[in-house]
């Protein structure tokens, strides 16, 4: 079946640093991957995501790029800021019978940026 | 431009009562999918709907979930006999159909006693 494997946190990191977050994924066909964020107190949101091999997603600063020789899909982001603490969530859809596109997420990596 | 929402936001059971989770999808959208997250995990899939089909139902854990959407707008899921193990947040989600993006509701998170 599908599965998504990400970096275990929480992760904690100073204003301005740099930040990976590694996601992979197994799957049968050719999913579509995304990087949803779940801020304190709130429901989940789209952050980025990507369809077909080679295509980077990107929003916010944030990026993640399509790689289907190594079956990844890493988040990266140049400069972290405080307000981009949150969980953030890796998951890949896929066709699973008829039309069900089901969501398949990793386990969730808490960021936390201090000042 | 209302999303996804969900009542109650918060609901405490009685280890054995029934209860009933709301879903308002955004409008026109086809899809709509239930998921539980547990503390400290990934949402996993529950069941999936198009218009007032049920076309998915392999990730109910077990018979005593119910799920419902039968004007193809609102759906309900209904949770019998509640267990101590159902304590999880229950994330709506609904998209236009296919690949389109799932956008999601804010959750309601049952706490069972």
């Amino acid at each position: 079946g599908n599965s998504v494997t990400q970096m275990e946190g929480p992760v904690t990191l100073s204003e301005e640093a740099f930040l990976t977050i590694n996601c992979t994924y197994t799957a049968t066909g050719y999913p579509s991957l995304f990087w949803y964020v779940q801020y304190p107190g709130e429901g989940l949101q789209l952050l980025l995501k990507a369809t077909k091999a080679d295509d980077k997603g990107s929003n916010k600063g944030f990026e993640a790029t399509y790689r289907k020789e190594t079956t990844s899909f890493h988040l990266e982001k140049g400069s972290v800021q405080v307000s981009d603490s949150a969980v953030y969530f890796c998951a890949l859809s896929a066709l699973s019978g008829g039309s069900n596109y089901k969501l398949t997420f990793g386990k969730g990596t808490l960021l936390t940026v201090n000042p | 431009g209302a999303g996804v929402s969900q009542s109650p936001r918060y609901k405490v059971a009685k280890r054995g009562q029934d209860v009933a989770l709301r879903c308002d999808p955004i409008s026109g959208h086809v899809s709509l999918f239930w998921y539980q997250q547990a503390l400290g995990q990934g949402p996993e899939f529950l069941t999936y709907f198009q218009n007032e089909a049920q076309l998915d139902k392999s990730g109910l854990p077990s018979d005593r979930f119910f799920a419902e959407r039968p004007e193809g707008s609102v759906s309900t899921l209904k949770i019998q006999r509640t267990q101590q193990e159902d304590s999880a947040v229950y994330l709506c989600a609904s998209s236009l159909g296919g690949k389109e993006t799932q956008y999601f509701g804010p959750g309601t998170r049952l706490l069972v006693l």
